[in-house]
């Protein structure tokens, strides 16, 4: 099993310009999540999901979109990146039942100047 | 609403020495506890988690923590520290029914000195 996918692990982006995350998981996990983390802050919930159709916002959501098409890929788009973007963003998946923990990716780094 | 505080932001210790990371969380039910550790430059991965039955949990790389219902305590141990543990630390706390969203600590950075 490969886990959690995350990619690109870095990228540089321009004020303005627009990207997509990607995250796919191959546990058939039904939640899948989007944290960014910036120095000092902890982990903040940018959108979630918990099932193929269904997205929510998490406590972060300005200025991102996501969809859940597959039970496998939730993709997060940025549409017109700010400076204010530049974090370090984690996908995350989980089955959802009981304590079951979450699997987290590796990160993608993303700088916006 | 729940909470998580971990007190201290960076702890120091030398190598072979106790590690305490401390967490204290608010929960009007019983919660499932996780602490998960990040290694630099890579994702989060559990540690070890409490849910019911005992009180004292063993996770991997020789940590365990101590679920104290009334103190609402969740603290991370290990007896003895190695160079190798020098990372991020995460408490978190989940109650069923809330969309599986943890509420996060804001992490502790632990520093092993030779």
């Amino acid at each position: 099993n490969a886990g959690v996918t995350q990619t690109p692990k870095f990228r540089i982006l321009k004020i303005g310009q627009s990207m997509t995350l990607q995250c796919t998981q191959d546990m058939n996990h039904n939640y899948m999540y989007w944290y960014r983390q910036d120095p000092g802050m902890g982990l903040k919930l940018i959108y979630y999901s918990v099932g193929a159709g269904i997205t929510d916002k998490g406590e972060v959501p300005n200025g991102y979109n996501v969809s859940r098409s597959t039970t496998e890929d939730f993709p997060l788009r940025l549409e017109l990146a700010a400076p204010s973007q530049t974090s370090v963003y984690f996908c995350a998946s989980t089955f959802g039942t009981g304590d079951s923990p979450l699997h987290f990716g590796n990160g993608t780094r993303l700088t916006v100047t | 609403a729940q909470s998580v505080t971990q007190l201290g932001s960076h702890v120091s210790v030398s190598e072979g020495a106790l590690v305490l990371l401390r967490c204290n969380y608010s929960s009007s039910v019983p919660p499932y506890l996780f602490w998960y550790v990040q290694y630099p430059n890579q994702g989060l991965q559990l540690l070890l988690k409490y849910t019911t039955g005992a009180t004292l949990v063993k996770g991997i790389n020789g940590f365990e923590a101590e679920f104290k219902k009334s103190e609402t305590s969740f603290h991370l141990t290990k007896p003895s520290a190695h160079m190798s543990d020098a990372a991020e630390y995460f408490c978190a706390v989940i109650n069923a029914g809330n969309n599986r969203k943890l509420i996060w600590g804001l992490g502790t950075s632990l520093a092993v000195n030779p």
